[in-house]
């Protein structure tokens, strides 16, 4: 299994450029986040989805749209790029663990994306 | 905002030393993991410990636990150089709106040197 996977793994973008970033996951889980990642600021909940056709947006859901058309993806994009948005962003999924009543998050690689 | 906060920010030590990282919360909790990531990866979960047990072990590492406190440590023993990440702690908590959620700390940075 490849478990989560991201695409691309970096980018650059200039200001009002708009993107998507790809999430992918084969392990089957209900559950899917993206989170974005800067020096200091530890892990911020950019928007999540509890199943396939649902979102909900976390901490820091401006600037950003998401979407869950089928189960395994989970994408999230950028309308309109600012250098506010240059961060690393990473891809989680997870499912309701039974025995410990938790959702363990299982991580893909990382994007790190430049907005000049 | 976030709900785990990890202390200290940074740790340098010597291999073969032990490692103690805190981790702190604000509201209840149903359980509490720890995460490592290593540096340009995502993070890859440790241990978890449910809010009714105290302490679990796991190989080398050691999670403990009080709720009375809200806070939990990590320790990790007999330090390697591939050790060397940083360390997320991450609660969740009560079921319904935040199902499937987990609030994670700013992060340990550890480093060992051999």
């Amino acid at each position: 299994n490849a478990g989560v996977t991201q695409t691309p793994k970096f980018r650059v973008l200039k200001t009002g450029q708009s993107m998507t970033l790809l999430c992918a996951q084969d392990m089957n889980h209900e559950y899917m986040y993206w989170y974005r990642q800067d020096p200091g600021m530890g892990l911020r909940l950019i928007h999540y989805s509890v199943g396939e056709g649902t979102t909900a947006k976390g901490e820091v859901p401006d600037g950003y749209n998401v979407s869950r058309l089928k189960k395994q993806n989970f994408l999230l994009g950028l309308e309109s790029a600012a250098p506010s948005q240059t961060s690393v962003y990473f891809c989680a999924s997870s499912y309701w663990d039974i025995r410990y009543d938790s959702y363990e998050q299982y991580f893909g690689p990382g994007t790190r994306l430049t907005v000049t | 905002s976030q709900q785990g906060e990890e202390d200290p920010q940074a740790l340098s030590i010597q291999e073969g030393e032990n490692a103690t990282m805190n981790c702190s919360y604000k509201t209840s909790i149903n359980n509490l993991q720890w995460y490592r990531q290593n540096s340009g990866r995502g993070l890859v979960h440790l241990i978890l410990i449910r809010s009714n047990e105290r302490e679990k072990h796991s190989g080398r590492l050691r999670v403990t636990l009080d709720t009375s406190k809200k806070s939990s440590s990590l320790l990790i023993t007999a330090s390697r150089a591939a050790d060397t990440a940083s360390y997320f702690c991450a609660t969740d908590a009560s079921r319904g709106s935040t199902l499937g959620r987990l609030y994670f700390g700013r992060g340990t940075q550890l480093t060992v040197w051999p």
